[in-house]
């Protein structure tokens, strides 16, 4: 069955740091796009940051220098890497696996499958 | 950034009805446009990807069309469990946006 799990929320103070993983089962993490993609308390969905499988990282401007997004390959395990945290981080953070059709000239990608999310709350 | 607008942000139909939901793209992101469906508490759900195609599993009472700036997800004759937050998502380019959301309630 393919599946992804989040662990290792909690709270963390703001200027603290806090690393959350996401085991993977079904399909290879590193053959794959991955994202994460947080969700903060009563609003919408906010991307985060992207690995893509050549190891190509790419994040929101809100974490950029702040967070790193990585994956361990003999773990099949993602991770985010969360330093300098601030209140506004606060929020359920979804692991996500990423898929792609392909129309020519061009793949098409989208959110296929995630996890049901870690809690991450910042605060004094 | 591209900015994602949906319409309406909140929307009460019966079970039965047709309904709409629109998403307009701040510029043409061609069909790199994708729908969810989140319930509370849970995680997003895909529904459509590339603008008008259906996901495995997902029921044929769900549709979505468009491309460029605009795009619809319709969705007919309303069932119970469709009661729901709908989300678009442009995968155009990074940073990925998602629209603000369309919550979906019960007349």
């Amino acid at each position: 069955e393919v599946q992804l799990v989040e662990t290792g929320g909690g709270l963390i103070q703001p200027g603290g740091s806090l690393r959350v993983s996401c085991v993977a089962s079904g399909f290879i993490v590193s053959s794959n796009y991955m994202s994460w993609v947080r969700q903060a308390p009563g609003k919408g969905l906010e991307w985060v940051s992207l690995i893509y499988s050549d190891g190509s990282t790419y994040y929101a401007d809100s974490v950029k220098g702040r967070f790193t997004i990585s994956r361990d390959n003999s773990k099949n395990t993602l991770y985010l890497q969360m330093n300098s945290m601030r209140v506004e981080d606060t929020a359920v953070y979804y692991c996500v696996r990423e898929s792609r059709w392909f129309r020519a000239p061009s793949y098409y990608y989208y959110m296929d499958v995630w996890g049901k999310g870690t809690t991450v709350t910042v605060s004094s | 950034d591209i900015q994602m607008t949906q319409s309406p942000s909140s929307l009460s139909a019966s079970a039965g009805d047709r309904v709409t939901i629109t998403c307009r793209a701040g510029r043409s992101i061609n069909i790199y446009l994708n729908w969810y469906q989140q319930k509370p508490g849970k995680a997003p759900n895909l529904l459509i990807y590339a603008a008008s195609n259906l996901q495995s599993g997902v029921p044929s009472r769900f549709s979505g069309s468009g491309s460029g700036t605009d795009f619809t997800l319709t969705i007919n004759s309303l069932h119970p469990e469709d009661f729901a937050t709908y989300y678009c998502q442009q995968s155009y380019s990074t940073p990925y946006t998602f629209g603000q959301g369309t919550k979906l309630e019960i007349k």
